[in-house]
């Protein structure tokens, strides 16, 4: 079956530390998308990308990175220089170029916590 | 800029009961409109998506919503709740049709009382 996967299900961060969050989807989707999701604040976009090897800032892009080598991998990194991680971080795609109006779907979420 | 406005942050309804989760929104062309669902540690599933045409769309698990250009509005509705219904709903603007991106409004928590 087709679908979204995100991967670690649970991750521990450490002071000073980078952890990236795996994304992969084979829906064979062009644009993929990473949200970050707080108690009472619904989503916040961090990241997107239309197409390999291009990807754009989102509402909160401060102290994350990504990249998008694959098209079915989006993988974001937490850097040390985002002071507040702990929250549930979303991964979505969508099908782009064959119908604007398709909507974004959704992998299952990483929990983010901070040691 | 555009807005997405869910004024109930937490709704309790009784099973059996009729259901409607208010979805206002600020946009100022015809907007793309959609309902996800949440189940707790879950990541989002479409309940449905309105574009065009038809103001009354059906969704999934007995799900609907109607758009209402006049109001800004797009509730969501079902008639009979059960108690698997019990979940986190967001309503969500796409911003445009090229980027994809979506705007969310905060959220409201359903409780089911049996």
């Amino acid at each position: 079956d087709g679908g979204i996967t995100q991967s670690p299900k649970y991750l521990f961060r450490k002071e000073g530390q980078n952890v990236t969050l795996s994304c992969e989807q084979n829906l064979n989707h062009d644009a993929m998308y990473w949200y970050r999701q707080d108690p009472g604040q619904g989503l916040r976009l961090i990241y997107y990308s239309q197409i390999v090897n291009d990807f754009q800032k989102g509402d909160i892009a401060e102290g994350y990175s990504v990249s998008r080598e694959k098209k079915e991998s989006f993988p974001l990194t937490v850097t040390s220089a985002q002071k507040n991680p702990t929250a549930f971080y979303l991964c979505a795609s969508r099908n782009h170029w064959r119908d604007p109006n398709q909507p974004q779907h959704f992998g299952d979420g990483t929990r983010l916590s901070i040691l | 800029a555009q807005s997405v406005t869910q004024p109930d942050i937490h709704i309790t309804v009784s099973e059996g009961a009729s259901l409607e989760l208010r979805c206002n929104y600020s946009y100022g062309a015809t907007p793309y409109l959609f309902w996800y669902v949440q189940s707790p540690g879950q990541g989002l599933q479409l309940l449905l998506k309105y574009f065009s045409g038809d103001t009354l769309v059906q969704g999934i698990k007995g799900f609907e919503a109607e758009f209402k250009r006049s109001q800004s509005s797009f509730n969501l509705r079902k008639p009979s709740v059960h108690w698997s219904d019990a979940a986190e709903y967001f309503c969500a603007v796409g911003e445009t049709s090229n980027t994809g991106k979506l705007i969310f409004g905060q959220g409201t928590t359903l409780q089911v009382k049996p």
